[in-house]
């Protein structure tokens, strides 16, 4: 099973910084099947990244994802007030077929 | 407007057995493989289970295997999770998500219901 590792646990960051959250896969992770996904309190997770790098529908682009094997980045170019929020990536179908979460990096306001 | 709507948390001793169901609207249900996840209070996303769009094909993770089965009623747009020998440790919230990619497993989840609460406690 693929283990993915988020660092950095929080991120302190203030209003119009840059944001840069690392997954870290424990084996290569096929064809790029990783997303990222923004979590905030009371709130279901919305699909920002999929593919390592393609933006969901409707995601500004502030948001950039990069990366292939077991190394992949989620960017945030200049954080709005409500980018503030924990975040998590995802590998899915990688055999055997599981889809697995990193234990999510939080992004709070410093 | 895509929709999903889960029901059927509640408390529950442990041992005991418990079924789930998601309600999909906005979309062609029937074309999309389906997921349960699931979060501890205070805790990081699990994924539970997947069933493919035609319920072919099932997955779970290795912590629910064989206690609990995921079930699809394509003619009620309907998603289930049968959870059976519950542990204190299965206590979250539980959602339904949508696979991102028509008529394949492998995908991310684009959509995502509001969740509904297991308890598991004597």
């Amino acid at each position: 099973e693929i283990v993915l590792t988020q660092s950095p646990g929080t991120l302190s960051l203030s209003p119009g910084e840059r944001a840069t959250l690392s997954c870290r896969a424990s084996q290569s992770v096929s064809s790029s099947y990783l997303a990222w996904y923004q979590q905030k309190p009371g709130q279901a997770p919305r699909l920002l990244i999929y593919g390592a790098s393609s933006r969901a529908t409707g995601i500004p682009d502030r948001f950039s994802g990069s990366g292939s094997g077991t190394d992949f980045t989620l960017t945030i170019s200049r954080l709005e007030p409500e980018d503030f929020a924990v975040y998590y990536c995802q590998q899915y179908g990688s055999s055997p077929r599981t889809w697995t979460f990193g234990q999510g990096t939080k992004v709070e306001i410093k | 407007e895509v929709q999903l709507v889960e029901s059927g948390g509640v408390v529950v001793q442990p041992g005991g057995s418990l079924r789930l169901s998601c309600a999909a609207s906005g979309f062609t249900f029937d074309d999309y493989t389906m997921h349960w996840v699931r979060q501890a209070p205070g805790k990081g996303l699990e994924w539970v289970s997947l069933i493919s769009w035609d319920g072919g094909s099932t997955y779970y993770a290795d912590s629910v295997k064989g206690r609990f089965t995921i079930s699809r009623d394509n003619s009620k747009n309907s998603l289930y999770l049968q959870m059976n020998s519950l542990r204190t440790e299965d206590t979250a919230l539980y959602y339904c998500a949508k696979g991102a990619d028509i008529v394949v497993v492998v995908a991310a989840l684009d959509y995502w219901g509001q969740g509904t609460l297991v308890t598991v406690s004597s």
